[in-house]
C-alpha cells in the first residue's frame, strides 16, 4: 500500500513562513490534499488538487507537488495557524485513500 | 452550508456490534459520495469506508473489511456504519466526510467537510 510520510513537528517563529512536506514515490503523480486539525475539533480542508485553496482559507496556505515531495507552506504564521497537517491522496493501486501521519505545527 | 452530525457512539465491549450514524443538512446529500474516516487517541487520521452517492460502490479500509458496513439512505439524508466484531484497536473518533465530486463514486477526491465526530471505545 501507499505510504505518506510527514515530519512529525515543524516550529516556526509567528510571521515566517512554515514548510510542511509530505513524501510519496512519485507523488507528483498524484493528487495531494491538505488537512488543518486544531485540538478538539475536526479536519478542515486548506489546499485541494496540489494547489487550490478553499473558499475562506487564507491566501498564506499554498501547495506544490513534484517528484517525490509534495509541500504545504504557510506563509506569515500566526499563533492561530498552529496545528495538525495531514497530507492525503488517493491510491488508485486498491482504491484507497491515505494519509499522512501528520505534522504538529508550533509557532514559537 | 454543510452540516454533518454523528450520532451513535459510546463505550463497547470487544466482539460486540455498534452502528453509526450522520445526519446531513444543506447540501444535496444524494449526489455526494460519503465516507467515514477515524482517529485513535493521539493517533492520526484513517480512512475507513466509502459509499459512491447511489450506493453502487462501496470500498473499506483492510483494517475493517468484513467487519464493518457502510451504507446510507438518500430519502433520510443519512449515512450509516454497522460495526461488528469490534476490537480495542477500533476505539477512535469516527468522522463523517462528504466527497468534493458531485455525482462522483467515490474515488480520486478528498473530503471537503466533515462532522464534529463521535467517540467509541472499545473495551471490557
Amino acid at each position: 500500500s501507499y505510504v505518506l510520510t510527514q515530519p512529525p513537528s515543524v516550529s516556526v517563529a509567528p510571521g515566517q513562513t512554515a514548510t510542511i512536506t509530505c513524501a510519496g514515490n512519485n507523488i507528483g503523480s498524484y493528487s495531494v490534499h491538505w488537512y488543518q486539525q486544531k485540538p478538539g475539533q475536526a479536519p478542515v480542508l486548506v489546499v485541494s488538487d496540489d494547489t487550490d485553496r478553499p473558499a475562506g482559507i487564507p491566501e498564506r496556505f499554498s501547495g506544490s507537488n513534484s517528484g517525490t515531495t509534495a509541500t504545504l507552506t504557510i506563509s506569515r504564521v500566526e499563533a492561530g495557524d498552529e496545528a495538525d497537517y495531514y497530507c492525503q491522496v488517493w491510491d488508485s493501486s486498491n482504491d484507497h485513500y491515505v494519509f499522512g501521519s501528520g505534522t504538529k505545527v508550533t509557532a514559537l | 452550508q454543510v452540516h454533518l452530525v454523528e450520532s451513535g457512539g459510546g463505550v463497547v465491549q470487544p466482539g460486540r456490534s455498534l452502528g453509526l450514524s450522520c445526519a446531513a443538512s444543506g447540501f444535496d446529500f444524494g449526489i455526494y459520495a460519503m465516507h467515514w474516516v477515524r482517529q485513535a487517541p493521539g493517533k492520526g487520521l484513517e480512512w475507513v469506508a466509502l459509499m459512491s452517492y447511489n450506493g453502487g460502490v462501496k470500498n473499506y479500509a483492510d483494517s475493517v473489511k468484513g467487519r464493518f458496513t457502510i451504507s446510507r439512505d438518500n430519502s433520510k439524508n443519512t449515512l450509516y456504519l454497522q460495526m461488528n466484531s469490534l476490537r480495542p484497536e477500533d476505539t477512535a473518533v469516527y468522522y463523517c466526510a462528504k466527497d468534493d465530486l458531485n455525482h462522483g463514486l467515490g474515488t480520486n477526491s478528498w473530503f471537503d467537510s466533515w462532522g464534529q465526530g463521535t467517540l467509541v471505545t472499545v473495551s471490557s
